[in-house]
């Protein structure tokens, strides 16, 4: 079953960086995921895809400051140089079979 | 730019429908494929519903399989999502999102602002 897993919460200094991290399920390193966020009381944005070899391609407008990577069932999000705008909760997302799966979400807070 | 503007969301009672629309432009719609994805108050998103842009694949998950029915109508840039037997586990903002690609799968590029959807007696 493919499943991604996130932690619920993160936390970072302003102007510091931080590495989210999505987990996929036994059996899928293969997958590419999407990363999106959404700002408190607003619609997700869409991020970057990341593939398993790491490569990543951003969403229109999207910063420098965000970036992709991966090793093996891991696909990580790092974001730098954190402004107060980053606060956000942030989502990873796949597909596959018949169906999409979203992770459980990771609440960014930055401090 | 890329727009996507969701409607028909309200409150309707347990086993009632309602008929969810959204309104593309910015782009050709015809080749793209679209979802909805909806987010119960306080949680998280949860996929709901995946059309191909010929409409030739159409996707849902289990949890609204055989109630609900997702749409589309080429020729007027919008996307559709009817809604049957509705239950109050179905009360989230709705969203409709746009596929990076005609194929039904793939990331979501661009996401509307949502509609809520309240099932309530």
């Amino acid at each position: 079953q493919l499943v991604l897993t996130q932690s619920p919460s993160a936390s970072a200094s302003l102007g510091a960086s931080v590495k989210l991290t999505c987990t996929l399920s036994s059996g899928h390193n293969n997958y590419a995921i999407a990363w999106h966020q959404q700002q408190p009381e607003k619609g997700p944005r869409y991020l970057m895809k990341v593939n398993s070899d790491g490569s990543h391609s951003k969403g229109d407008g999207i910063p420098d400051r965000f970036s992709g990577s991966s090793s093996g069932a891991e696909r990580y999000l790092t974001i730098s140089s954190l402004q107060s705008e980053d606060e956000a909760d942030y989502y990873c997302q796949t597909w596959g079979g018949t169906g999409m799966v979203f992770g459980g979400g990771t609440k960014l807070t930055v401090l | 730019e890329v727009q996507l503007v969701e409607s028909g969301g309200g409150l309707v009672k347990p086993g009632g429908s309602l008929r969810l629309s959204c309104a593309a432009s910015g782009f050709t719609f015809s080749t793209y494929s679209m979802n909805w994805v909806r987010q119960a108050p306080g949680k998280g998103l949860e996929w709901v519903s995946s059309i191909s842009s010929s409409s030739s694949y159409i996707y849902y998950a289990d949890s609204v399989k055989g109630r609900f029915t997702m749409s589309r109508d080429n020729a007027k840039n919008s996307l559709y999502l009817q809604m049957n037997s509705l239950r109050a586990e179905d009360t989230a903002v709705y969203y409709c999102a746009r596929g990076v690609n005609d194929f039904w799968s793939g990331p979501l590029d661009y996401w509307g602002q949502g509609t809520l959807v309240t099932v309530s007696s």
